[in-house]
């Protein structure tokens, strides 16, 4: 079935650096925008970073502009996004998203579980 | 950039009792690009509404979006004991990409 998978979470010490990981299957990932969102604790939802189907295209909050950077190999059906210069505001569950554009409608149809990033010393 | 409120807050209700769900933008925002989630606790969102009226794939016809312009509403017809989570709506932009509502727990009563 159409599934995305994070892995790659874990705690870091703030300035560290940490690399997330999003396995897709059951879909032609390459067919496909993807973004990464985050969640801090207790809190809503943050749209991250955005990459287009070929990886030609790249937009970033600018909360996490210059620090993380976000790519994909679609030979290997995967997302990354490396997380560089991490701060304790960055501690949060991060999700990868599949975007769907259908027609004039664009939605995210597709999440992963999470990965946990805490940042602390 | 578009600002997203939502309210209320929190909602109290009792099973089989209909829900509300606001969600204001600062700016006009195209339908097409409205959407909302819902998430229970320790799970990831899940697509409920997109093109501010259209139900996903599997979504019971207890859900229904509605508006326009600045102003979406989320109903839930009759509440069942599955559908206490919280509610996030989303919108589609240029800068950034994507804006979320701070959300909505619909709680029981």
């Amino acid at each position: 079935q159409v599934q995305l998978v994070e892995s790659g979470g874990g705690l870091v010490k703030p300035g560290g650096s940490l690399r997330l990981s999003c396995a897709a299957s059951g879909f032609t990932f390459s067919d496909y925008y993807m973004s990464w969102i985050r969640q801090a604790p207790g809190k809503g939802l943050e749209w991250v970073s955005y990459i287009s189907s070929s990886g030609s295209t790249i937009y970033y909050a600018d909360s996490v502009k210059g620090r993380f950077t976000i790519s994909r190999d679609n030979a290997k059906n995967s997302l990354y996004l490396q997380m560089n210069s991490l701060r304790a505001e960055d501690t949060a569950v991060y999700y990868c998203a599949r975007e769907q554009q259908l027609y004039y409608y664009y939605y995210m149809d597709v999440w992963g579980k999470g990965t946990t990033v805490t940042v602390s010393s | 950039e578009i600002v997203l409120t939502q309210s209320p807050g929190t909602l109290s209700l009792s099973p089989g009792e209909r829900a509300t769900l606001s969600c204001r933008a600062s700016q006009s925002v195209s339908s097409s690009y409205l959407a909302w989630y819902q998430q229970k606790p320790g799970q990831a969102p899940r697509l409920l509404i997109y093109g501010a009226s259209s139900r996903a794939t599997g979504i019971p016809d207890r859900f229904s979006g509605s508006g326009s312009g600045t102003d979406f509403t989320l109903t839930i017809s009759r509440l069942e004991p599955e559908d206490f989570a919280v509610y996030y709506c989303q919108q589609y932009g240029s800068s950034p990409r994507w804006t979320f509502g701070q959300g909505t727990k619909v709680e029981i009563k």
